[in-house]
Parts: structure tokens; C-alpha cells; sequence
């Protein structure tokens, strides 16, 4: 089944250390984002790419960064300069146009302790 | 620069009864417009879209939504409400490639 994955669905990490969330789709998307969850904020924009090897920052890329090195896979890493690096991460991916519907992974929820 | 306003954070709402979820959008052009609904603890999924031509929108599960230019709104509405509609929902506008979502709204319905 076509589809985007996420791994893991939870996560904890140690205060100041760098964590790798994961996303995978066999949808043959062009485009991939990653937005940050928190409970009265909406989704916020972190990255998108449209092309292997470009990526473009969102509305709150600080202290994150992201590589797209396969069409197919879209790797976020939460580094320690992210000051409240806890949330729930979400991954989706849509054909290249501003009218195309995006899918959605299942989400990451981080917790740093 | 485009943005999202969702008016409401929460809404109640009794069982069959209708509702409206409000949504504002800005933008110095034109723009395409989407709806989606996420369940507790999962991915969003979408509603309905807004890309051109007549104003009123169908989607799934019973939901249709309004685009208005002149106030710049694009509201959700559904005529009768089911225990299975609770969840939040979030309006988008995309540009380009750029896809934005509002703040939701938690939709909660009483029995």
C-alpha cells in the first residue's frame, strides 16, 4: 500500500542531544514537509523540499535541519539548539502544484527529558 | 506572505444539530484553499479543497465549505453533526509549493 511512514511514533531523548526523525513515502511525491504540533499553535511550517537536494525553511526552522538526498525520504533532526524541541512531529508529501492534497505520516511525538 | 485565521479554538456543539467552523485566509493573490480533519493521536486527512470555480465546496463525510473572496473566508459547515465528528480541524492555504495551516478548531459534540 502506498503510503508515508514515520518512525518512531514516540521518542525520548536527553536534553541536549541531536535526534533523527524519520519519514518515508512510496508515493512518488515530489514534495515533502515537516510541520511541529503543539497543543493551541496549529501545525507550524519547519521545512519543505521540492526537489532532491533542495529544501527551502518554513516559518520556525530554527534549530532544525533536514537533507534530501532520495525523492522517497525526508529525514528531520531536531538539533540541541531548539529550545522546546518537545511536540508531536508531523511528515506529509504532495505532487508538485499548490492544488495537489497533501498525506500526512502518523507523527513522531518527542518527548526530551 | 500567506496566513490562516481560525476564529475559534474550541466549538461544542449538540448531536444533529449544524455547525460552522470559521476560517480567513490572507493573501496578496490568489490562492488554493483546503480543509483537513485530524483524529486523536494520528496524521490529518482531507476534507474538501477549494481550487476554482463554484463558491460552495462538498467534501466527505457530509462536510461542505463556502469560499467567499470579497471576506476573504473559506467556512466549514455540516447541516448534522454525529458523535463521530469530534475531532480537530484545520484549514490551509497553499501558494506555490508553500502549504500553511491555521491553529484549529476542536469540535466537540454533546450527546
Amino acid at each position: 500500500d502506498g503510503g508515508i511512514t514515520q518512525s518512531p511514533k514516540y521518542l525520548f531523548r536527553k536534553e541536549g542531544q541531536n535526534v533523527t526523525l524519520s519519514c518515508e513515502q512510496n508515493l512518488n511525491h515530489d514534495a515533502m514537509y515537516w510541520y511541529r504540533q503543539d497543543p493551541g499553535q496549529g501545525l507550524r511550517l519547519i521545512y519543505y523540499s521540492q526537489i532532491v537536494n533542495d529544501f527551502q525553511k518554513g516559518d520556525i526552522a530554527e534549530g532544525y535541519s533536514v537533507s534530501r538526498e532520495k525523492k522517497e525520504s525526508f529525514p528531520l533532526t531536531v538539533t540541541s539548539a531548539q529550545k522546546n524541541p518537545t511536540a508531536f512531529y508531523l511528515c506529509a508529501s504532495r505532487l508538485l502544484g499548490p492544488n495537489t492534497e497533501a498525506f500526512f505520516g502518523q507523527g513522531t511525538r518527542l518527548t526530551v527529558v | 506572505a500567506q496566513s490562516v485565521t481560525q476564529l475559534d479554538s474550541q466549538v461544542p456543539v449538540f448531536e444533529e444539530a449544524p455547525v460552522e467552523l470559521r476560517c480567513n485566509y490572507s493573501s496578496s493573490v490568489s490562492v488554493y484553499l483546503f480543509w483537513y480533519v485530524q483524529y486523536p493521536n494520528q496524521g490529518l486527512q482531507l476534507l474538501l479543497k477549494y481550487l476554482s470555480g463554484s463558491t460552495l465546496v462538498k467534501g466527505i463525510n457530509g462536510f461542505e465549505a463556502e469560499f467567499n473572496k470579497s471576506q476573504t473566508s473559506f467556512h466549514l459547515r455540516k447541516p448534522s453533526v454525529h458523535i463521530s465528528d469530534t475531532a480537530e480541524y484545520f484549514c490551509a492555504v497553499s501558494r506555490y509549493e508553500k502549504l500553511t495551516f491555521g491553529t484549529g478548531t476542536r469540535l466537540t459534540i454533546i450527546p
